[in-house]
């Protein structure tokens, strides 16, 4: 189970971190990505972080602004944003990536972000 | 760079089939074999329900089923039911920066 929170609020140009609890697996054996999708539009994959934190990728729309991390001691990973702007309004989905197969297996529920002065 | 193509809407009666495309244009032959679809309810998160083009996580329906021909992927619903109403997205690998590539997503209509 994966578990999203420290979405809300947030001003143009001002920076939020979310959080992304998981249970019931071994947290250190999977890669997480986080996945958004605005308001009645499509997913858009955002990050990745290998599971020992060591290969990360971003994708254009948030390199240098998102920062992607996991602390494997408390089995939570993080995106760290900044910079948000109007297009950063989404829900953001943390998902686990199978460790055989290559697609996304579990889903958190998600964490809306909504940047609006 | 790789790109997902699905139609907005397609739409289909109980008891009957659908099948959703996804055309995938990349230049890494790992985005043609590795394409994953996902379900989505309004307001919920999305579930995994094929992988790598044509295999079922354990627990789904085997009237889901996926398939591949030249550079598009499909999804076919077959016996559609009422519960099947909701959209689908198609998802596979990108290039060395966009690791990962969704493609626009589908709202199936069960009529």
């Amino acid at each position: 189970q994966l578990e999203e929170s420290g979405g809300g609020v947030v001003q143009p140009g001002r920076s939020l971190r979310l959080s992304c609890a998981a249970s019931g697996f071994t947290f250190d054996n999977y890669d997480i990505h986080w996945v958004r999708q605005a308001p009645g539009k499509g997913l858009e994959w955002v990050a990745l972080i290998s599971y020992d934190g060591n290969i990360k990728h971003y994708a254009d729309s948030v390199k240098a602004r998102f920062t992607i991390s996991r602390d494997n001691s408390k089995n939570t990973a993080y995106l760290q944003m900044s910079g948000l702007g109007a297009a950063d309004t989404a829900v953001y989905y943390c998902v686990r990536q199978n460790d055989a197969w290559a697609a996304f297996d579990s889903w958190g529920q998600g964490t809306l972000v909504t940047v609006s002065s | 760079q790789s790109a997902l193509t699905q139609p907005a809407s397609v739409s289909g009666s109980p008891g009957q089939s659908i099948t959703i495309s996804c055309a995938v244009t990349s230049s890494d032959v790992d985005s043609y074999n590795l394409v994953s679809w996902y379900q989505q309810y309004p307001g919920k998160a999305p579930k995994l329900i094929i992988y790598e083009v044509n295999k079922r996580p354990s627990g789904i329906s085997n009237r889901f089923s996926g398939s591949k021909s030249g550079n598009t992927a499909s999804l076919t619903i077959s016996g559609l039911q009422a519960e099947d109403d909701a959209d689908y997205h198609c998802c596979s690998h990108g290039d060395n920066t966009t690791l990962r590539v969704f493609g626009g997503g589908t709202k199936l209509t069960v009529l």
